[in-house]
């Protein structure tokens, strides 16, 4: 089983809608989630990082953390063109918190 | 100063050539990584320091040598490359007891 599962898209979603991503892990030993926006060319800009369980919002952006599902998400509301971008989800592996896993990435394409 | 820089942008070389990328941060982190990026692909762990000690070399070929002059800087020696290294070559730091990371725009090789 890989450690990290994404859905590599691409997703595509109107503007103005929520655009909906998504994280599985394997690890249970992890307390820190990031969420990495990338846009094609660019490198990955940390946008989200969250580390209880629950809900943490910031702006059109709210990522979900739930421990026992082992399962994040990033929800995006009033999605924009500008927000066309993958999405990678990450999190520090267990043999060292150096070392940071990144999913797959998600592709996320907002059509106008 | 809040940013990763890296230096060049963009860098073609042969398979005989000698380079070296260069990677500069002033927000006083003292862990600094780089990492090699495929297209359609995640970032991948190549070395880690931590207080410019090398503390994790996730098994790179010979051919890339990083080297940590000093707590800002890191470089990544280029010798004898082969074509599919060529990449985007991301480098990124982190503070001090946090396991948030930040990237630099990287340097896009090609080795021909």
């Amino acid at each position: 089983q890989k450690e990290v599962e994404q859905n590599s898209g691409p997703l595509s979603v109107p503007e103005g809608a929520i655009a909906s991503l998504n994280c599985t892990y394997s690890d249970r030993v992890s307390q820190s989630f990031f969420w990495y926006r990338q846009y094609s060319g660019k490198s990955p800009e940390l946008i989200m990082s969250i580390y209880s369980n629950g809900d943490k919002e910031d702006g059109r952006f709210t990522a979900q953390l739930n421990k026992a599902s082992q399962y994040v998400s990033l929800l995006i509301r009033d999605s924009q063109p500008s927000d066309s971008a993958t999405y990678l989800c990450a999190f520090p592996g267990w043999s060292s918190a150096s070392k940071i896993i990144f999913g797959s990435g998600t592709r996320l394409s907002i059509r106008p | 100063d809040t940013e990763v820089t890296q230096t060049p942008k963009h860098l073609v070389m042969g398979m005989t050539n000698k380079k070296s990328l260069k990677c500069e941060q002033h927000m006083g982190h003292r862990a600094m990584y780089w990492y090699k990026q495929k297209a359609k692909k995640p970032p991948e762990l190549m070395f880690v320091y931590s207080y410019e000690k090398l503390s994790i070399n996730e098994s790179v070929p010979s051919r890339f040598s990083p080297e940590c002059p000093n707590s800002s800087l890191l470089n990544l020696h280029l010798h004898a490359l082969q074509p599919e290294d060529s990449a985007l070559y991301l480098c990124a730091s982190s503070p001090q007891g946090s396991e948030t990371q930040y990237f630099g725009p990287g340097t896009r090789l090609l080795v021909l």
